[in-house]
């Protein structure tokens, strides 16, 4: 079946350090969604990449899709405690319909 | 008051039971999810449905039925559970506009 590759599984940083996250698919993906769950929570839409080569920022957060469509990343620049919680791509493939598979997530927690 | 709720929360059974998770929504949308979350596995789609009379198999369907009683109920059971359904299980609606999904907050099932 089609897989959503994500890594690290786990990040520490520092308070103010940055963060990516990173995410992989073998196919050519439709759209890639980003997701953010608090501890506890639950998952919370972040943003939509659709175009080859697109980068989108919010804020802080600046998210990427390839040239390719099979990867993208999110980095969040000077991390806050608010930033902890687990980022999650979601990859939608052609022929699927609004179908979104989801990477395994990198889970975020930041020391203050 | 969230726009998509799921009852109970929390549930405790024992391997055997029938267990019936229920979602309710108020966002109008005809798209409907439920996806299991486990640690490290990120969410995979047990089933989803397009409309009342549309419902179909996602990458987990083993062991789990739905029932989409209306556009805005659409339900989760396990006929007979087993302490490896024991996860964290989310009901979800996506926009058509825009293919975000919305998320409730959870249902947290042990199967002792």
């Amino acid at each position: 079946g089609q897989q959503v590759m994500q890594i690290p599984q786990y990040q520490h940083v520092q308070e103010g350090e940055d963060f990516t996250t990173y995410c992989n698919s073998s196919t050519t993906l439709s759209n890639i969604q980003w997701y953010k769950q608090r501890p506890g929570g639950h998952p919370v839409f972040l943003i939509q990449l659709v175009k080859s080569g697109e980068v989108k920022k919010q804020k802080r957060l600046t998210f990427q899709f390839g040239e390719a469509k099979k990867n993208s990343s999110l980095h969040i620049t000077a991390t806050q405690t608010t930033d902890v919680g687990t980022y999650f791509c979601a990859g939608g493939f052609w022929g699927a319909g609004n179908m979104l598979t989801f990477g395994g997530g990198t889970r975020l927690m930041v020391k203050p | 008051d969230a726009d998509v709720t799921q009852t109970p929360r929390n549930r405790i059974t024992k391997t055997g039971k029938r267990i019936m998770l229920e979602c309710s929504q108020t966002k109008g949308h005809d798209r409907m999810y439920w996806y299991r979350q486990d640690p490290g596995l990120g969410l995979q789609l047990i089933y989803y449905s397009f409309d009342v009379k549309d419902i179909n198999k996602g990458e987990i369907s083993d062991g789990y039925s739905v029932s989409r009683q209306a556009q805005a109920k659409f339900s989760l059971s396990l006929e007979s559970a087993i302490p490896n359904q024991t996860a964290l299980y989310f009901c979800a609606t996506m926009a058509g506009a825009t293919g975000e999904l919305f998320f409730g907050e959870g249902s947290r099932l042990t199967v002792l």
